[in-house]
């Protein structure tokens, strides 16, 4: 399975940029990059997905460098409201069991 | 994306008991999964739900302890077995294919816990 390591925390203040990596070595040919959200009592929310260069949403912008051995989250000016856990996932997104595996997330904490 | 309700959204059990967790979809997916959550621990997939057929589980997690049912698209039912405070966590359905495709969406959970 791609395993995916990410920091354990963050902090940031508001305004900021906050950059969260995500390493995954093994990555496959067929596997695409898939973040979430998670907020307390809440499910994961979907935030963007990107195969390879740069996504950009409304919410965030996902870089992939050439090798796709990482990826990059980056949420601009971020708000309290932004306070979260966020999950990178790696896997095929029709098929693929690994694109189910959530690894132990990154904690960001936003301080005014 | 499809929007997923769980049932209930919380409740408290006495050891030995089962309790069953619903989840309903508002549009038709191709796949769904049951996870859990223990407090402040990342997620856990337990099983694939199979329409019409038995559910996929996964390592560690067995039949006869997690029941799952799904008969049609756009419903679930996990049964959580003769529970004891271990099984104590927040459990979350989540669905792929339909209008979100790619992606998991997944409901706001049902937080178990076991006395």
């Amino acid at each position: 399975l791609a395993k995916t390591t990410q920091p354990i925390s963050m902090d940031s203040y508001e305004g900021q940029e906050v950059n969260i990596t995500c390493s995954h070595n093994n990555i496959a040919t067929n596997d695409y990059i898939t973040w979430y959200q998670q907020f307390p009592s809440q499910g994961p929310r979907f935030i963007i997905q990107g195969y390879k260069t740069k996504v950009t949403n409304e919410v965030a912008s996902l870089f992939i460098p050439a090798d796709r051995k990482s990826s990059t989250l980056s949420l601009p000016r971020v708000s309290l409201s932004d306070t979260a856990v966020y999950y990178c996932l790696v896997g095929e997104v029709n098929t693929g069991r690994r694109a189910l595996t959530f690894g132990s997330g990154t904690r960001l904490q936003v301080q005014p | 994306s499809a929007v997923i309700s769980q049932k209930p959204s919380r409740d408290i059990c006495q050891r030995g008991t089962s309790l069953t967790i619903q989840c309903q979809v508002d549009s038709q997916v191709t796949m769904m999964f049951w996870y859990r959550q223990q407090p402040g621990q990342s997620l856990t997939l337990i099983a694939t739900a199979n329409q019409g057929s038995e559910a996929t589980y996964e390592s560690g997690f067995v039949i006869d302890k997690f029941p799952i049912s799904r008969p049609n698209l756009t419903f679930s039912t996990l049964t959580v077995s003769n529970m004891s405070p271990e099984d104590s966590s927040i459990y979350l359905c989540s669905a792929r294919g339909g209008s979100g495709a790619n992606v998991l969406t997944f409901g706001a959970g049902s937080r178990l816990t076991v006395l």
